[in-house]
């Protein structure tokens, strides 16, 4: 399975975008982006998913490098509702493990008032 | 829609017990999947279900684990006995086959001492 590698931690202020990072070098042509966050004692939700394009949703956008080997997902204005884990994950689009969403560890996302 | 039904919320047993978790996924939904999470190993997909028949259980942990998906509606995870080493939460989640977006459910926070 491609592999996706995200910083630990990352800090923003309230009100202010934030942009998290995710490099997937070892990316697949038909592999998706997808991006899900975690908040505290809660399961993990869907926030965006991506093939080659930008994309643009309510909770958020997804900047895709031309070459796919990176990602950016941009949360265009923190609130603290929004300090949670994000997680980077590509899914297979053909094979066996098309439905598998593979969770790393995610960046833990704190939200300062 | 009520969302992903998890039960019990919480699980407290003693090692040698039977624990069943129990999972109500979204109806219309063709794919359910569980998944446990621990501070240690993150988030694992456990095993997979597309339309009631086990597709991938690559990722259950032993003989001691197992899961059913009698119809669409339902689908449980039984650890039998289980073990201190199973104190997790265990999430439930659901899709429509052709759907990118999986809905996660609450989780049920198992502890066995």
């Amino acid at each position: 399975d491609a592999k996706t590698t995200q910083p630990n931690s990352m800090e923003s202020n309230e009100e202010e975008p934030v942009h998290l990072p995710c490099n997937h070098s070892t990316i697949s042509g038909t592999d998706y982006i997808h991006w899900y966050r975690q908040l505290p004692s809660q399961g993990p939700e869907y926030v965006i998913h991506g093939l080659t394009s930008n994309v643009n949703n309510r909770m958020a956008s997804l900047a895709i490098a031309e070459d796919r080997k990176s990602s950016t997902l941009i949360l265009h204005r923190a609130t603290l509702r929004d300090a949670a884990v994000y997680y980077c994950i590509l899914r297979a689009l053909y094979g066996g493990a098309t439905n598998k969403l593979i969770f790393g560890t995610g960046t833990l996302l704190a939200v300062q008032p | 829609d009520a969302g992903v039904i998890q039960s019990p919320r919480h699980e407290v047993t003693e090692m040698g017990q039977e624990v069943t978790l129990r999972c109500k996924p979204i109806s219309g939904h063709n794919s359910l999947f569980w998944y446990r999470q621990t501070m240690m190993r993150g988030l694992e997909l456990l095993i997979y279900f597309n339309n009631n028949v086990p597709i991938d259980d690559s990722g259950m942990p032993e003989d001691r684990f197992s899961a059913k998906m009698p119809n669409a509606s339902f689908s449980t995870l039984k650890i039998q006995p289980s073990e201190p080493r199973d104190s997790a939460v265990y999430f439930c989640a659901s899709r429509m086959t052709r759907g990118e977006t999986q809905y996660f459910g609450p989780g049920t926070r198992l502890l066995v001492l």
